[in-house]
């Protein structure tokens, strides 16, 4: 059964960075990609970045300065670190894995992240 | 980029009406070598993660319910849900599955 988890602090002080882990479970992780998205609160989906399963990474370019994806596969874990944190990266950070074709095919349940002193 | 606009924003139905949702793309997202669109829908319920409806412009994933169909090609796409029901209570979004960065539209919010 294919599940992801994400895992992280709830608060963030402006500046600092975030760390969040997605934790997946069902499926390899040289098999499949692992996405990371970001949903401020009320308002849409951003695509931030991937970690293929080759290991090979690729960001939104709005992002690309600030945001690193890695991945420890014996754990089954991929991690997202984002410097320089502002109040506008408050959101729920998701992680979701795609289908060879780059749909969604599963989400983990998100992480509410707050940016804030 | 690949440019997702979304339409309408919000709407409000009674149950058993039919919607219809719109997803325009700012370039063509159909591909040349297998003439498959590349566009998906997906529902999200209030305090939920996203949920896959559909795939391919018109592939229904396992399990989503056959009043969910999608349509169009190139650039235009269509999201209809026939004989809304009251668990149809959501935001829906398309996305572009063609080329990076991904890209989302801005969502559609249904009321019933």
């Amino acid at each position: 059964q294919v599940q992801l988890k994400e895992s992280g602090p709830g608060l963030v002080q402006p500046s600092q960075t975030l760390s969040l882990t997605c934790t997946v479970a069902g499926f390899s992780l040289t098999s499949y990609n692992v996405h990371w998205v970001r949903q401020p609160p009320g308002k849409g989906l951003e695509w931030m970045g991937v970690l293929w399963n080759t290991g090979g990474t690729r960001y939104n370019s709005d992002l690309k300065s600030r945001l690193s994806i890695s991945k420890d596969t014996s754990k089954s874990q991929v991690f997202l670190k984002m410097n320089s944190l502002q109040t506008e990266d408050t959101a729920t950070y998701y992680c979701a894995k795609t289908s060879y074709n780059n749909y969604f095919d599963y989400w983990g349940q998100g992480v509410m992240v707050t940016v804030s002193s | 980029d690949i440019v997702m606009t979304q339409s309408p924003s919000s709407l409000a139905v009674s149950a058993g009406e039919t919607v219809t949702i719109n997803c325009k793309s700012s370039q063509s997202l159909l591909s040349s070598g297998n003439q498959k669109n590349y566009l998906a829908w997906y529902q999200q319920k209030p305090g939920q993660s996203p949920k896959l409806l559909i795939y391919l412009a018109s592939t229904r994933e396992s399990g989503v319910p056959d009043r969910f169909i999608g349509s169009g090609s190139g650039t235009d796409f269509t999201l209809t849900i026939s004989s809304v029901q009251a668990e149809d209570l959501a935001d829906y979004y398309c996305q572009q599955h063609y080329s990076y960065p991904l890209t989302f539209g801005s969502g559609t919010k249904l009321d019933i």
